[in-house]
C-alpha cells in the first residue's frame, strides 16, 4: 500500500494565484513528521514546509502553508502568490516515528502560467 | 547557508564497473542518508548511516551498494558492479537527528550507465 499519495500529476496555475497540492497519508504511528519539497528542472531538492503530527497548528513558510487535516491524513500545500520561478516538481513525504527514512510521494508537477 | 555537497554532478560509467559518489554533509551535522531518483519517478530511500554504521538501509541496498565516512567530512557511496537499471539522480542528505524536521539534501549526482 502506498504510504503517501499525490493523485495530481500535474497542475496549472496563473502567476498571482493561490494554488494547492494535494498529499494524503496512509500510517498507523501516531507519531509523524510530513514535508514537502521542491524540485526545479536543475533537479537539487529544496526543503519547503515540516509538520509534525502532534503539532498543533498548521505549519507556515513564507507564501508556503500546509493544510494539515489529521482525521482526515491529509497535508495539502498551498502556495500563495503564485511566481513564475514555482514553477517545479513538488514531492510530499513522510517520516514515520519509528523510522530514519523519508518516503516520498510521485510528485506534482506545477506550472506557473504568466 | 550550510549546504550538502555532492561530486561529481554527473557521472558517466560503464556497465560492471564500480562507481563511487561523494558527498560532504553539513558539518554539525550526525545522520547522513543517500536517495535515489531513477528519472521521471519518485525519489527513494537507500540508507541512513550515524555513528560510522548503518542504521536502517532499504531493500533496495543490496551486497552491491557500500557506504563509507572515511574521514571526518566525506561520506560516500560505492556501487560495485554498476547495472543499467541503477541509471539514477542519487541524492546525499544530512540532519542533526533523525527527528531534525531539518534534512538537507545535496544537488545530486547523476549516474549513466552505459
Amino acid at each position: 500500500a502506498q504510504k503517501i499519495t499525490q493523485t495530481q500529476p500535474g497542475m496549472f496555475v496563473q502567476e498571482k494565484e493561490a494554488v494547492t497540492l494535494d498529499c494524503t497519508y496512509d500510517t498507523s504511528d501516531p507519531s509523524y513528521g510530513l514535508f514537502w519539497y521542491k524540485q526545479p528542472s536543475s533537479g537539487e531538492m529544496i526543503f519547503l514546509i515540516y509538520q509534525g503530527s502532534y503539532d498543533q497548528q498548521n505549519a507556515t513558510e513564507g507564501r508556503y502553508s500546509l493544510n494539515f487535516q489529521k482525521a482526515r491524513k491529509s497535508a495539502n500545500l498551498v502556495i500563495s502568490a503564485s511566481q513564475l520561478g514555482d514553477s517545479a516538481m513538488y514531492f510530499c513525504a513522510m517520516r514515520e516515528g519509528g523510522s530514519e527514512k523519508l518516503v516520498f510521494g510521485k510528485g506534482t508537477k506545477l506550472t506557473v502560467n504568466p | 547557508e550550510p549546504e550538502v555537497t555532492q561530486t561529481p554532478s554527473h557521472q558517466v560509467t560503464q556497465m560492471g564497473q564500480e562507481v563511487i559518489l561523494r558527498c560532504v554533509p553539513i558539518s554539525n551535522h550526525l545522520y547522513f542518508y543517500w536517495y535515489r531518483q531513477i528519472l521521471g519517478q519518485k525519489v527513494e530511500f537507500l540508507v541512513s548511516f550515524y555513528n560510522n554504521e548503518i542504521s536502517e538501509k532499504s531493500e533496495i541496498f543490496d551486497d552491491q551498494f557500500s557506504v563509507e565516512r572515511p574521514d571526518g567530512s566525506n561520506f560516500t557511496l560505492k556501487i560495485r558492479s554498476t547495472k543499467l537499471e541503477d541509471s539514477a539522480m542519487y541524492f546525499c542528505a544530512s540532519s542533526v537527528t533523525p527527528r531534525d524536521q531539518g534534512y538537507t539534501f545535496g544537488s545530486g549526482t547523476r549516474l549513466t550507465v552505459v
